[in-house]
């Protein structure tokens, strides 16, 4: 069984761009989520899709968003790029209950310059 | 809000020396999820506990979740260089969804 899979592994921005990353879950899990990992913040949640419904969303600003198509494949915009933006962007895919484990894909590193 | 503290930040151990991370969770958790990201890694489910109380162990690891479900330990016996790597602990956001709250986590390091 494939596991999480996440696109563009490694992208290099500038401040003010817009960046799109792309996660395709393993297959059967509906559920979606995304976490922004830096070493000052560790592990923050951002937010999760369950059936192209927006479920759960963290203490992020507008500038990030994301949706889920109809596959359960996810993609996750940040829009207007700060240099605190720079982290690495982890995809998570489960079945959707609660209390499901949840399964990380390798990551997008997003380097903001 | 909600937070989830682990403790300690850095280990470094000599090879065969136990190792132990503890978690504390600000809120009763109905479940906690223990993750192991290896340098240059993306987090890797260990296991779940869930009942008031319960021990689980996996060869070397073991994991307890406390009696009030507030807290929670992993304890390596015997480490070895192959357990070098951060270990989160996890607990449900809330209710519905999978949301997790994760603590910093604990970097081991291992010497032979």
């Amino acid at each position: 069984k494939a596991g999480v899979t996440q696109t563009p592994r490694y992208l290099i921005k500038t401040r003010g761009q817009q960046v799109t990353l792309s996660c395709s879950p393993i297959s059967g899990h509906r559920s979606v989520s995304w976490y922004q990992q830096t070493p000052g913040q560790g592990l923050q949640f951002l937010f999760e899709y369950f059936s192209e419904t927006q479920r759960n969303k963290g203490n992020f600003p507008g500038r990030f968003s994301g949706r889920q198509f109809s596959n359960s494949r996810s993609e996750m915009n940040v829009s207007t790029l700060e240099l605190g933006d720079s982290a690495l962007y982890l995809c998570a895919s489960s079945l959707g209950d609660a209390g499901n484990t949840i399964y990380f894909g390798e990551g997008s590193w997003l380097t903001v310059v | 809000g909600q937070q989830v503290m682990q403790i300690p930040q850095y280990q470094h151990v000599q090879e065969g020396e136990d190792f132990t991370t503890y978690c504390n969770s600000s809120t009763t958790l109905s479940n906690i999820q223990w993750y192991k990201q290896r340098p240059g890694g993306h987090p890797v489910f260990l296991i779940q506990l869930v009942k008031s109380g319960e021990v689980k162990k996996q060869k070397r690891l073991t994991f307890q979740f406390g009696e009030a479900k507030k807290n929670s330990s992993l304890h390596i016996t015997a480490t070895q260089t192959t357990d070098v790597g951060t270990y989160f602990c996890a607990g449900p956001e809330n209710q519905a969804g999978t949301a997790l709250i994760f603590g910093k986590g604990t970097t081991l390091s291992v010497s032979s």
